[in-house]
């Protein structure tokens, strides 16, 4: 079946770092997506990866590990907006996105 | 990205009654539409996804005749949900994307109601 894994809550302080794990398991694999949904509004693009390795953008990246059907959000810099939930997201053989359950980033000042 | 309008925001309807949700993408030629439902504290889950000028294809357990989808033209798909029931008081949220593309871009959402 299709899967995706990711810790349910994780608390970081304002300026520190913070590593958001995804495992995932799809049928075929097109790609892996990070999202940010604050509560109550729609996700927001953060990142896709299709490719191993990890790619860079301001304070958020993204990396990505095919053999080991996984991939990490690093947020840098922590700041107060940055909490919300973070989907990950993997595309399968027919370009569908399969959810994780989100995680909920929890900034402390 | 692409601007994706979702109207309305919010809404409460009284149970029996239907609410039809329209999904605008106002930039972007959105050859396939996506329609999720969000419950509190739980992730997105696909309802049905539409192809322009076809019939939308539901998934699993999701009753396509309470559900309505069209998606008439490349700019706007609407969801109705017929006969309200307060258990589907949820987060509806749709998404698009153009044929070959990868990302998918979402709307606002939208808060239903039903009291």
């Amino acid at each position: 079946g299709q899967n995706i894994d990711q810790p349910t809550e994780m608390t970081a302080t304002e300026g520190a770092i913070v590593q958001i794990n995804c495992t995932y398991q799809t049928s075929g694999f097109n790609g892996l997506f990070w999202y940010q949904q604050h509560a109550g509004e729609a996700p927001t693009f953060l990142s896709y990866n299709v490719l191993d390795g990890l790619e860079e953008k301001g304070r958020f990246s993204s990396f990505l590990s095919r053999s080991k059907g996984y991939s990490y959000l690093l947020l840098k810099e922590l700041q107060m907006k940055d909490s919300a939930s973070y989907l990950c997201a993997g595309m399968d053989s027919n370009y569908q996105l399969i959810w994780g359950a989100g995680t909920k980033l929890i900034i402390k000042p | 990205g692409a601007v994706v309008s979702q109207h309305p925001s919010r809404v409460i309807c009284k149970s029996g009654t239907s609410v039809k949700i329209e999904c605008r993408s106002l930039d972007f030629q959105a050859t396939t539409m996506f329609w999720y439902r969000q419950f509190p504290k739980q992730s997105l889950m696909l309802m049905a996804t539409s192809n322009e000028g076809s019939k939308a294809t539901y998934e699993q357990g999701v009753e396509k005749d309470k559900f309505l989808i069209n998606h008439a033209s490349l700019t706007l798909s609407t969801l109705t949900v017929t006969s309200a029931h307060p258990e589907d008081s949820s987060f509806y949220i749709c998404s698009v994307k153009h044929q070959g593309d990868t990302e998918a871009f979402f709307g606002q959402g939208t808060r239903l109601t039903v009291v």
